[in-house]
């Protein structure tokens, strides 16, 4: 049973550009949600996908933009790309329905911008 | 708006010393509350749910507690292969997205 994955492990990026990181969900689930991570820090909510929409997004601007598939998956976009963004992008897997469930996460993106 | 305070932000133990990790949180209704494991560079391995006061779960050498105000994460014995950061989270909103504390950073020293 495959947990969720995420490509690429780590990226490069220069100040300005753009970048997408990708994610599939643990088999099964059908919602995913996208986590920044700064150093030292517990990670943060961008928002969630379910349905192939967006259900609710964080506290971050208009620049982080997403899209889920029909088969589940996801895509985080970053437009204009700030020093600040460098972090650790979390995807993580749940099932919809009743209930709070438990969220699976993957290993993750390390994005360093320079 | 949801809040998780976790405390001590780092935790230096030898080997067999045992501790408690602790989970402050104020939510307008609990909902659960969420125990990660988080080794350095990877994401998040969960652990443990715990979903009303009082309630205990358990897995190897790890023992998690709730209050209606916190939860404890008590580590018995510990190994070096314990080290690792501990998060805690509760779930919120509409899309039950989950409000983290910052970890504690633990190490166990053989």
């Amino acid at each position: 049973d495959a947990g969720v994955t995420q490509s690429p492990t780590h990226l490069i990026k220069t100040r300005g550009q753009q970048v997408t990181l990708r994610c599939s969900p643990k088999s099964g689930h059908d919602t995913v949600s996208w986590y920044q991570q700064a150093l030292g820090q517990g990670p943060q909510f961008i928002f969630q996908y379910y349905e192939e929409e967006e259900r609710q997004r964080g506290n971050f601007p208009d620049r982080f933009s997403g899209h889920q598939f029909p088969n589940y998956s996801s895509e985080l976009n970053v437009n204009a790309l700030l020093l600040g963004d460098s972090a650790l992008y979390l995807c993580a897997s749940s099932l919809s329905g009743q209930g709070y469930r438990e969220q699976y996460f993957g290993p993750g993106t390390r994005l360093t911008v320079t | 708006e949801d809040q998780v305070t976790q405390s001590p932000e780092a935790l230096r133990l030898q080997e067999g010393e045992s501790s408690s990790l602790n989970c402050s949180y104020t939510v307008s209704g609990l909902r659960g509350l969420f125990w990660y494991r988080q080794d350095p560079g990877k994401g998040p391995e969960f652990l443990f749910t715990l979903y009303s006061a009082g309630e205990e779960k358990e897995k190897e050498r790890l023992k998690a507690t709730l209050t209606k105000k916190e939860s404890f994460l008590h580590i018995t014995a510990p190994k070096p292969e314990d080290s690792a950061t501990y998060l805690c989270a509760v779930p919120g909103g509409s899309a039950r997205q989950l409000t983290f504390g910052s970890g504690t950073q633990l190490t166990v020293l053989p």
